[in-house]
């Protein structure tokens, strides 16, 4: 059973366009978080949150508790931004990981 | 900046042997945790840990692993008889506090081959 779905598995973009990410979960959580894994494999924290919406540059992350369901928005989209974005789930200690969305970015 | 590091980059053993990755979380970091993501795969939780004991782990974590902070600053993972399915990239990552409130940080992984 997988506990967080993203959807779609894989976008291309052309530059600059407005790119969304989704992710519904199924388990009752304490925070959702993005990641981004470049393709050498390191992964980074993008977001952190528990209710709302927050904002860091270029990338929006919102959640929906009720709906159980999260997004990830990148405003004018770049090369640069061409990687894999993970959501993950907390319960308090444990993890649980999408499947990832594999996004690439044409000049 | 601080940041979280792994050691090896990679390692290559044969099965049935023992294998030990370590990691270095931040320092003032409290929570630490060990993942998976096999080829091709999603990552995978395995175990956090917090006050030199095991919080949580997954079903993947069986007896064959085991985690330790054996000085204060190295966080390790052993499987003690690795298996061809062993391999896999594992990333240990560290928190300042519970997942619930706190961004997480990973390393930058150890590639495990099992031949």
């Amino acid at each position: 059973k997988n506990e967080v779905e993203q959807s779609p598995q894989n976008l291309t973009a052309q530059e600059g366009e407005f790119i969304t990410i989704n992710c519904s979960y199924s388990v009752g959580i304490s925070a959702l978080h993005w990641l981004q894994q470049h393709p050498g494999g390191g992964i980074v924290s993008l977001f952190m949150l528990s209710s709302g919406k927050k904002k860091h540059g270029r990338l929006i992350a919102t959640i929906n508790i009720q709906e159980k369901h999260s997004s990830l928005h990148i405003t004018a989209s770049h090369p640069r931004d061409s990687a894999v974005y993970i959501c993950a789930v907390t319960t308090g200690n444990q993890f649980y990981f999408g499947t990832g969305t594999s996004l690439t970015v044409i000049p | 900046e601080p940041e979280v590091t792994q050691t090896p980059s990679h390692q290559v053993t044969q099965m049935g042997q023992e294998v030990i990755l370590r990691c270095v979380p931040i320092s003032n970091h409290l929570y630490f945790y060990w993942y998976r993501q096999i080829l091709g795969q999603k990552v995978e939780f395995l175990v956090s840990f917090y006050n030199n004991e095991i919080s949580e782990k997954s079903e993947i974590f069986d007896d064959q692993f085991s985690v330790e902070r054996p000085d204060g600053s190295n966080f390790t993972l052993k499987i003690r008889s690795t298996k061809l399915e062993d391999s896999a990239m594992y990333f240990c990552a560290s928190t300042v506090g519970t997942l619930s409130y706190n961004e997480q940080f990973f390393g930058p992984g150890t590639r495990l081959t099992v031949l």
